[in-house]
């Protein structure tokens, strides 16, 4: 079945180190891969998104991710966190070309610890 | 207005009650989605709205759900004789009309929390 799979729920790294959120999705079709940012009660932010250009995709915030297809990945990096940076992110992708509703993984909460 | 807008924000309901929710989308924009967000889930699609067509419901969990798009801009998602697992979070989404094989970023409401006791 077409999915996103998101590895780990929750993720806690100090300040200044590195940031890696794990995605993996499953398409029959080259899929359309984003990140999304949520923040406690607010809505949805684009981090980034693939579609089939590059494959290294940079992002707002300093977020930047690859899309490896042989891996079936499209993982989530930045170099140092920050404090800001705790939040909870989302994968999702267009696995379908004919629907344009996106499916979503089940998001992984990032703690940042000073 | 700048962004999605919905509301109510929050909404506390006791089951078999009705509810309505409403999205405001970014002005221009011609197509509108509704997803449900689940404590500890993912985003879940309910049903898409893309300018005249008819609206894609097939992510709508029953026939409890409906919604309805007036004049191409506003919409109501309705849930009839709600069940306490209807408790959620319902975001609303709304992107300009993507034409052919192109893909327009969608850009999400702050969302309705729905409580049904």
């Amino acid at each position: 079945a077409q999915s996103v799979t998101q590895l780990g729920s929750h993720v806690s790294v100090s300040e200044g180190a590195l940031v890696l959120l794990r995605c993996n999705y499953s398409s029959s079709v080259p899929p359309y891969l984003f990140w999304y940012v949520q923040y406690p009660n607010q809505g949805l932010q684009l981090l980034l998104k693939y579609t089939s250009a590059a494959t290294l995709v940079k992002g707002i915030n300093g977020f930047e991710a690859e899309f490896k297809k042989s891996e079936t990945s499209f993982h989530l990096t930045k170099p140092s966190a920050h404090m800001s940076d705790a939040a909870e992110y989302f994968c999702a992708a267009r696995l379908d070309t004919g629907r344009r509703a996106l499916t979503f993984g089940s998001g992984t909460r990032l703690q940042v610890q000073p | 207005g700048a962004g999605v807008s919905q509301s109510p924000s929050n909404k506390v309901t006791e089951k078999g009650k009705d509810v309505e929710l409403r999205c405001d989308p970014i002005s221009g924009h011609t197509a509108l989605y509704w997803y449900r967000q689940s404590l500890g889930q993912g985003l879940e699609f309910l049903i898409y709205f893309q300018g005249n067509s008819a609206p894609d419901k097939s992510g709508l969990p029953s026939d409890r759900f409906s919604a309805e798009r007036t004049g191409g801009s506003v919409s109501t998602l309705t849930i009839q004789r709600t069940q306490q697992e209807d408790s959620a979070v319902y975001l609303c989404a709304s992107s300009f009309m993507a034409s052919g094989g192109n893909w327009n970023e969608q850009f999400f409401g702050p969302g309705t929390r729905l409580t049904v006791l």
